[in-house]
């Protein structure tokens, strides 16, 4: 989608490596999200960042860090993967309060 | 915690007919409530959002209501196509710190020619 990129679209890992996934905007939004899909459970949210290395938890946050040094780049972090971090990961940023969110295209991640 | 269901069995329609979703939610009274689109392997697509004190919102072919006495909101595609087929979320903002948006698990339309 125009203005948010997810980096890698696809990965495969294996259990107990660190995996990174990028979200990166050029709309100098505020808020930047990170949920996870699945099936049966919809979107989930994991972490979100409401400002530069102003970051929280969200509803399914274990096994999972964030990091944003800059605006544009909120990076979340598997420190030791496991096969129930398999899942599409989605990034999605917010200007303000009253805005719909915007989504990137997801980073579909397989932990065997 | 915010509990939010929608018709998790796929909705079935004839083009040009009207097709309704429906949202109900739990525990918390939102300070307003959106609408997403989310076709297979891509991220969700903002459509609307309605404010608590809103009844009603239209945008093009599509309505959405809300009743926070009931605690739901129906969104409506008018004259629907076969394009309109879809996954259909829906997500509630408690205004709480954050904005964070919660989810509902969406319901697939299915629109046939």
């Amino acid at each position: 989608d125009a203005g948010i990129t997810q980096s890698p679209r696809h990965k495969v890992t294996e259990t107990g490596t660190p995996v990174t996934l990028r979200c990166h905007q050029t709309e100098n939004h505020r808020y930047m999200y990170w949920y996870r899909q699945d099936p049966g459970h919809g979107l989930r949210l994991i972490h979100y960042s409401y400002g530069v290395k102003d970051t929280d938890k969200g509803e399914v946050s274990d096994g999972y860090s964030v990091s944003r040094s800059k605006t544009e780049d909120f990076l979340l972090t598997l420190e030791s993967a496991t096969s129930s971090q398999t899942s599409v990961y989605f990034c999605a940023i917010r200007d303000t309060g009253l805005d719909g969110y915007t989504f990137g295209s997801g980073t579909r991640l397989t932990v065997v | 915690s915010q509990k939010i269901e929608q018709n998790s069995e796929a909705l079935n329609i004839q083009e040009g007919k009207t097709a309704t979703l429906t949202c109900n939610y739990t525990n918390y009274s939102p300070a307003y409530l959106q609408w997403y689109r989310q076709d297979p392997g891509r991220g969700p697509v903002f459509l609307l959002l309605i404010r608590e004190n809103e009844k009603e919102k239209r945008k093009e072919r599509l309505k959405v209501t809300f009743d926070t006495t009931l605690k739901q909101s129906l969104f409506h595609i008018t004259a629907s196509q076969p394009a309109d087929s879809a996954t259909y979320l829906c997500a509630l903002d408690i205004a709480s710190a954050g904005n964070m948006l919660t989810f509902g698990g969406g319901t697939r339309l299915m629109v046939k020619p």
